[in-house]
């Protein structure tokens, strides 16, 4: 089945830095790569998502990256604010079917 | 997107009983599924609910554990049964199309 890895498990920036988190993954058959943001008590909310048919998109601060050659693919968050501070959980798998989490994420913004 | 609701939101209860957890979307899904989140950690697929199924539990979960209905495109429930502490988790249902959401999760308390 799909093994999802993420890296870093933890990530403090500063306010106005970027922060970067990468994902790989093991079943070259996924084609659906979601990033989820996570915050204290709340259910996953759906920042950006990837279909294996496009390398990059982008939404504001927030864009993601795939590399199917290599199998992993990676977010990218610009100009971090102290509201970006969550937990952030990449995923993959098959549009429409299950998906197979990685372990997460817990970013730190200090002001 | 999909406007997810389940109940209850939490519970706590004695070791040896049972919670069945319900989970309402406002329009017909295909694909519905159930997820467990032990505290501080990542999500685990514990089954796909399909429409007029049996559902299909992941490695590690199984029926008699954790019972599962669908009884049609918009609703779900899932069973804990026998519960130990162990079980103490939240369980969220996430519904699938080509994004997918997840509802608000229970979290439960086994005593």
């Amino acid at each position: 089945g799909e093994n999802v890895e993420q890296h870093p498990s933890t990530l403090s920036v500063q306010e106005g830095d970027s922060a970067v988190i990468k994902c790989t993954y093991s079943d070259s058959a996924s084609n659906y790569f979601p990033w989820y943001k996570q915050e204290l008590g709340k259910r996953p909310q759906l920042i950006i998502d990837i279909r294996s048919n496009v390398g990059e998109k982008k939404d504001q601060r927030i864009a993601v990256t795939l590399n199917k050659t290599a199998k992993h693919f990676s977010l990218h968050i610009t100009e971090t604010q102290p509201e970006d501070s969550a937990v952030y959980f990449c995923a993959a798998g098959n549009s429409g079917y299950a998906l197979n989490f990685g372990k997460g994420t817990s970013l730190l913004v200090t002001p | 997107s999909a406007v997810i609701s389940q109940k209850p939101s939490r519970d706590i209860c004695q070791r040896g009983t049972s919670l069945t957890i319900q989970c309402q979307v406002d329009s017909q899904v295909t694909m519905m599924f159930w997820y467990r989140q032990q505290p501080g950690q990542s999500l685990t697929l514990i089954a796909t609910a399909n429409q007029g199924s049996e559902a299909t539990y992941e490695s590690g979960f199984v029926i008699d554990k954790f019972p599962i209905s669908r009884p049609n495109l918009t609703f779900s429930t899932l069973t804990v049964s026998n519960m130990s502490p162990e079980d103490s988790s939240i369980y969220l249902c996430s519904v699938g199309g080509d994004t997918q959401y997840f509802g608000p999760g229970t979290r439960l308390t086994v005593l």
